[in-house]
């Protein structure tokens, strides 16, 4: 157990429509790290929160957005939801720039 | 071309042989991370290097900066080190210090 929770495990949804995926870091951790895992890309890097704010962007589409909260939880919204989103969607926390320690993980199906 | 290639993609292995997984990158690091990912999907991190050799148990990793590469090595392989590593990179130029690039995986199987 890495100390970083998910929410939900799995998610089902349709075409169109838009989902939050919910992420708390291990306790004392300030960074949060969002990666998207899909078959045909592999990992890759999301977005990353430092302590609130907006620390670094990888390849996150505009429909998707993110936010760290001050209890430094995190919430990666996904809208306009198409096929091809379908993926698992990890989250990590690290302090500073650290190891980073994964969650298990949102496992999405888009319909 | 990747910023990160990995070899191989697929290895089979006995139980008890000695196995490298080898890693390139072709950026600017400022460490590099080894994770193992189980079949169920969760992702562990192994190892963090910015230089030299660390050695965890039966897992070792090293890394040249300058040739820009690393190994994981598994000494006395055993069927539970049946798992996809990843290599991944974290980057030290422009505004995206602490982004992680990734390896596509190597997937090992150990056999009994």
């Amino acid at each position: 157990d890495s100390g970083v929770t998910q929410t939900p495990k799995h998610l089902i949804t349709a075409t169109g429509q838009r989902v939050t995926l919910r992420c708390s870091p291990r306790s004392g951790d300030l960074s949060v790290y969002w990666y998207q895992q899909s078959l045909d890309q592999g990992l890759q890097f999301l977005i990353q929160y430092y302590n609130g704010e907006e620390r670094a962007k990888g390849n996150i589409l505009e429909r998707f957005s993110a936010q760290q909260f001050p209890d430094l939880h995190s919430e990666l919204n996904l809208s306009s939801l198409e096929l091809g989103d379908s993926a698992l969607y990890f989250c990590a926390s690290s302090k500073n720039l650290e190891t980073q320690y994964f969650g298990p993980g949102t496992r999405l199906l888009v319909l | 071309k990747n910023e990160v290639e990995q070899s191989p993609q697929n290895l089979t292995a006995q139980e008890g042989e000695f196995i490298t997984i080898n890693c390139s990158y072709s950026v600017g690091i400022s460490a590099l991370h080894w994770l193992q990912q189980h079949p169920g999907g969760g992702i562990v991190s192994l190892f963090m290097l910015s230089s030299g050799k660390k050695k965890h148990g039966r897992l070792i990793a090293t890394i040249n900066i300058q040739e820009k590469h690393s190994s994981l090595h598994i000494t006395a392989s055993h069927p539970r080190d049946s798992a996809v590593y990843i290599c991944a990179v974290r980057v030290n130029y422009g505004g995206s210090q602490g982004n992680l690039i990734f390896g596509k995986g190597t997937k090992l199987s150990v056999k009994p």
